[in-house]
């Protein structure tokens, strides 16, 4: 079947510290990939996605790069900013129009001044 | 931008009874509707897709006479939980797309937390 496979949390950085949250994922067929952030308070909404293979989703300085050979869709980011603290969901769709999606567990980012 | 509304934030009920919680799209019509079921440290689980105008369409496992999805409208669909108990308590999503734009995002609301004593 088709799951997603993220870091646990929670994550606790620096500001200015390098990040990267993992993601693996298992699908048939060719996924889309998503990253989904949800900010306190706030409803989930789409950060990045990639919809093929070698592509790479960026926004907000946050970059992810779709590779096939290790099933993976791993979270990076140079430089973080308290203002990134969240949640990050790692997510998946293999229909065309994106609208079923299958999300990991979700990491608890914290970034301290 | 488009938005979706989802109320109440959060319901406390009694073991038995009823719960309905709303998902309204505030400023598109959305044709399509998706609910979410979210354990503590566990994933966003799609439970059904809510159809404006016919029935919803429920991920397997999932019990449809237990999980009432009503979209009567193209903006508004509505999760009633029947008969709930105390497993039934937790966190419940809701999301939808902008019809006719493809590859749009889904947008969500920002969940209703319900716990059942």
């Amino acid at each position: 079947g088709n799951s997603v496979t993220q870091m646990e949390g929670p994550v606790t950085l620096s500001e200015e510290a390098f990040l990267t949250i993992n993601c693996t994922y298992t699908a048939t067929g060719y996924p889309s990939l998503f990253w989904y952030v949800q900010y306190p308070g706030e409803g989930l909404q789409l950060l990045l996605k990639a919809t093929k293979a070698d592509d790479k989703g960026s926004n907000k300085g946050f970059e992810a790069t779709y590779r096939k050979e290790t099933t993976s869709f791993h979270l990076e980011k140079g430089s973080v900013q308290v203002s990134d603290s969240a949640v990050y969901f790692c997510a998946l769709s293999v229909d065309s129009s994106a609208s079923k999606i299958i999300f990991g567990s979700g990491t608890r980012l914290s970034i301290r001044p | 931008g488009a938005v979706v509304s989802q109320h109440p934030s959060w319901v406390i009920c009694k073991s038995g009874t009823s719960v309905k919680i709303e998902c309204r799209s505030l400023d598109f019509q959305a044709t399509t509707m998706f609910w979410y079921r979210q354990f503590p440290k566990q994933s966003l689980m799609l439970m059904a897709t809510s159809n404006e105008g016919s029935k919803a369409t429920y991920e397997q496992g999932v019990e449809k006479d237990k999980f009432l999805i009503n979209h009567a409208s193209l903006t508004l669909s509505t999760l009633t939980v029947t008969s709930a108990h105390p497993e039934d308590s937790s966190f419940y999503i809701c999301s939808a797309k902008i019809p006719g734009q493809g590859y749009s995002p889904l947008h969500f609301g920002n969940g209703t937390r319900l716990t059942v004593t």
